[in-house]
């Protein structure tokens, strides 16, 4: 296990289409997080999950947007309708307890 | 509202040129403070943690100091490799949770 996996790394979609992005996290962190950056920012927090159970969801969550992690293992975050202001990249992260953070390489999405 | 600022946004250094970025935090509590560096197009990769007040972290050419409402990342003789955006993070006592990051600074070490 070399780390926390994202795919796709990039993905270019249609205003008003649906995304999937997964990761896979470091296989003995039980906790997950999800987080997004745009260009010239730090990344903002967007939700996080302590084993299968989504403890904390941001107000930057819409209703559009949608995370689950079965069996506590990968998780999947999922944009119904994108829009134009949703073009950032997605970063997942991972720990064991709150010992620090791992990140992945992100999924950058484009909203065209 | 927790927030984390730092400063500057971007430096611009000559290969050898020491300097230091700073990152102010406030929060009702510090459970930890985390610096990261991230290169374009990458996630963030960890570089340290500090705790509480007067602690110290080094790594080859970066030191970390933590006061009770600031932080400083400490690079002594850079390298053009060491040119990257670092990003400063933090965590409230109250909390296990969530980490706060600050927008970062862009550092470019020209050769």
């Amino acid at each position: 296990d070399t780390g926390v996996s994202q795919n796709p790394r990039h993905k270019i979609t249609k205003r008003g289409q649906n995304v999937t992005f997964r990761c896979d996290p470091i296989s003995e962190h039980n906790r997950l997080y999800w987080y997004r950056q745009t260009l010239g920012q730090g990344p903002e927090f967007l939700t996080y999950f302590q084993n299968e159970a989504q403890l904390e969801k941001s107000r930057l969550l819409s209703d559009r947007f949608s995370a689950e992690r079965p069996k506590g293992s990968f998780s999947t975050l999922e944009i119904q309708r994108t829009e134009q202001g949703d073009s950032a990249m997605y970063l997942c992260a991972s720990s064991f307890r709150d010992y620090g953070y791992t990140f992945g390489s992100g999924t950058r999405l484009t909203v065209v | 509202e927790d927030q984390v600022t730092q400063s500057p946004e971007a430096l611009r250094l000559q290969e050898g040129e020491s300097s230091s970025l700073n990152c102010s935090y406030t929060v009702s509590g510090l459970r930890g403070l985390f610096w990261y560096r991230q290169d374009p197009g990458k996630g963030p990769e960890f570089l340290f943690t500090l705790y509480s007040a007067g602690e110290e972290k080094e790594k080859e050419r970066l030191k970390a100091t933590l006061t009770k409402k600031e932080s400083f990342l400490h690079i002594t003789a850079p390298k053009p490799e060491d040119s990257a955006t670092y990003l400063c993070a933090v965590q409230e006592s109250s909390r296990d949770d969530k980490i706060i990051f600050g927008k970062g600074t862009r550092l470019h070490i020209l050769p």
